[in-house]
C-alpha cells in the first residue's frame, strides 16, 4: 500500500536551535518527493521538490535529504525562528499505470519554536 | 497564497442543507483539485480536474460534486448527503495533474451546526 509516515508528530524547540523531520515512504513508482509548510488556518506552501536523482536540496535555512534507496527523506531547519512554527508535510508523487499521477500526503510533523 | 483565492474563510451550514465553496485561479493552471483535512490525518482528495469539462472522483468523492465550466473556477458542492462535513477544505492547483507544483488556497472552514 502507498503510504508516507512522517515523524515526529509534533516537535517542541527553542528559538535558535537546529531540528530535522523526517519522511519514510513506501510508494511506488516514485516519481518526487515535496515538503511544504502549512500555517494553522492557512493553505500549504511548498519548500522544495525532489526528483529521484536529488539527494539533497537547500531553500535557505530549510534542507532537504532524499534517500530513493531507503525510501526516506528528511528537512533541516537551521537556527530557527518562532516564523518557522508550523505543519510541515511529505507529500510523494507516484505514476499510476493508467498514467495518471497520485499525491500520497504524510499527516505532517507540527513544529513549536519558543522564544 | 499563490493566485488561489477560495471564499468563504468561514463557512456555517445547517444539518440538511447543500453549500458550495468557491474556488478561482489566475495562475492559467490546467489541473484543480479539492482537498479535505482532518485533524490528525493527511489531506484527503475529493475530487481532482484535468480540463475544462472533465473531473474525476478522489478518494473521498461521496456526498460532494463539482463543475468545472471554466479554466479559472472549480467550486466545490457538499451535499447534504455528506455525513460528516464538518473540516477545513483546500482547492488547489497545478500547471498539469501530478508532476508539477501544487498551489493551494487559503482554505474555507466549514462547520455544520
Amino acid at each position: 500500500k502507498n503510504q508516507v509516515e512522517q515523524s515526529p508528530q509534533s516537535l517542541i524547540i527553542l528559538e535558535g536551535k537546529n531540528c530535522t523531520l523526517q519522511c519514510n515512504y513506501t510508494v511506488s513508482p516514485f516519481s518526487n518527493l515535496r515538503w511544504y509548510k502549512q500555517d494553522t488556518g492557512r493553505g500549504p506552501v511548498s519548500l522544495t521538490i525532489m526528483t529521484f536523482s536529488e539527494n539533497t536540496k537547500s531553500n535557505g535555512r530549510y534542507t532537504a535529504t532524499l534517500d530513493a534507496d531507503t525510501k526516506q527523506s528528511s528537512l533541516h531547519i537551521t537556527a530557527s525562528q518562532l516564523s518557522d512554527s508550523a505543519s510541515y508535510i511529505c507529500v510523494v508523487t507516484f505514476r499510476e499505470t493508467s498514467g495518471t499521477y497520485k499525491y500520497i500526503f504524510g499527516t505532517g510533523t507540527r513544529l513549536k519554536v519558543l522564544a | 497564497d499563490g493566485g488561489i483565492t477560495q471564499s468563504p474563510k468561514y463557512l456555517f451550514r445547517k444539518e440538511g442543507q447543500n453549500v458550495t465553496l468557491s474556488c478561482e485561479q489566475n495562475l492559467n493552471h490546467d489541473a484543480m483539485y479539492w482537498y479535505r483535512q482532518d485533524p490528525g490525518q493527511g489531506l484527503r482528495l475529493i475530487y481532482y480536474s484535468q480540463i475544462v469539462n472533465d473531473f474525476q472522483k478522489g478518494d473521498i468523492a461521496e456526498g460532494y460534486s463539482v463543475s468545472r465550466e471554466k479554466k479559472e473556477s472549480f467550486p466545490l458542492t457538499v451535499t447534504s448527503a455528506q455525513k460528516n462535513p464538518t473540516a477545513f477544505y483546500l482547492c488547489a492547483s497545478s500547471m498539469v495533474q501530478g508532476y508539477n507544483e501544487q498551489f493551494f488556497g487559503p482554505g474555507t472552514r466549514l462547520t455544520v451546526l
